[in-house]
């Protein structure tokens, strides 16, 4: 069975500070995708990030960055210079790797505030 | 990306009754599913849905409590029927893309959610 584990429910920082956001997950699956989204107050699920079990390579858009630690089973996001506006809950997600979509895993969320 | 819309956006629903939410895809695809976001907690998800098969249910949820109709691979619908407090919550469709990029391949796109709550 799948699961994610998403330790922080709540994280409070002052705008300009540096969040990072942890994920853990299981996974008897070789092959898996794993997701980041973020869910505003509106409630729409923004997607963020979809990685490949086969790639570790870390990734960085713009303020956000994710690293990909197989050996740990972690998939943890990071914000550099956080803004109000990335406050929000933030979901850590993991599938099948299906070329037709598979269901997907949630981690429990953790909701950020950044203050300014 | 697919754009998924969802009719209606919220309800105030009474005990007992019946509501039918859409979820509309601008392109076909194979696999659509639908979530149960409960107030403050994570997503669960209820059903699978393909085109021209029975929606295959997760455990805890049940065909009569939430029939789910897949008439052709750009829409969908969830009921949430004889209504009690406990099903006030954002229900999501999501949808799988498949197809020969690569890159699109394991992406899940989900639509705005519809907020109910039930008095």
């Amino acid at each position: 069975a799948q699961k994610v584990t998403q330790a922080q429910t709540e994280i409070s920082v002052v705008e300009k500070e540096d969040v990072t956001l942890d994920c853990v997950y299981e996974t008897r699956d070789t092959t898996y995708y794993l997701f980041w989204y973020k869910q505003p107050p509106s409630g729409e699920l923004v997607f963020l990030i979809r990685r490949n079990s086969f790639d570790e390579q870390n990734e960085i858009s713009g303020r956000y960055s994710w690293n990909f630690q197989k050996s740990t089973s972690s998939f943890n996001f990071t914000i550099t210079a956080s803004q109000v506006v990335d406050s929000a809950v933030y979901f850590c997600a993991l599938s099948e790797a299906k070329t037709s979509g598979s269901r997907l895993t949630f981690g429990e969320g953790t909701q950020l505030t950044v203050n300014p | 990306s697919a754009v998924i819309s969802q009719k209606p956006s919220r309800d105030i629903c009474q005990r007992g009754t019946s509501l039918t939410i859409q979820c509309q895809v601008d392109s076909q695809v194979t696999m659509m599913f639908w979530y149960r976001q409960q107030p403050g907690q994570s997503l669960t998800l209820i059903a699978t849905a393909n085109q021209g098969s029975e929606a295959t249910y997760e455990s805890g949820f049940v065909i009569d409590k939430f029939p789910i109709s897949r008439p052709n691979l750009t829409f969908s619908t969830l009921t949430v029927s004889n209504m009690s407090p406990e099903d006030s919550s954002i229900y999501l469709c999501s949808v799988g893309q498949g197809g020969r990029v690569a890159s699109s391949r394991g992406e899940q796109y989900f639509g705005p959610g519809t907020r109910l709550t039930v008095t």
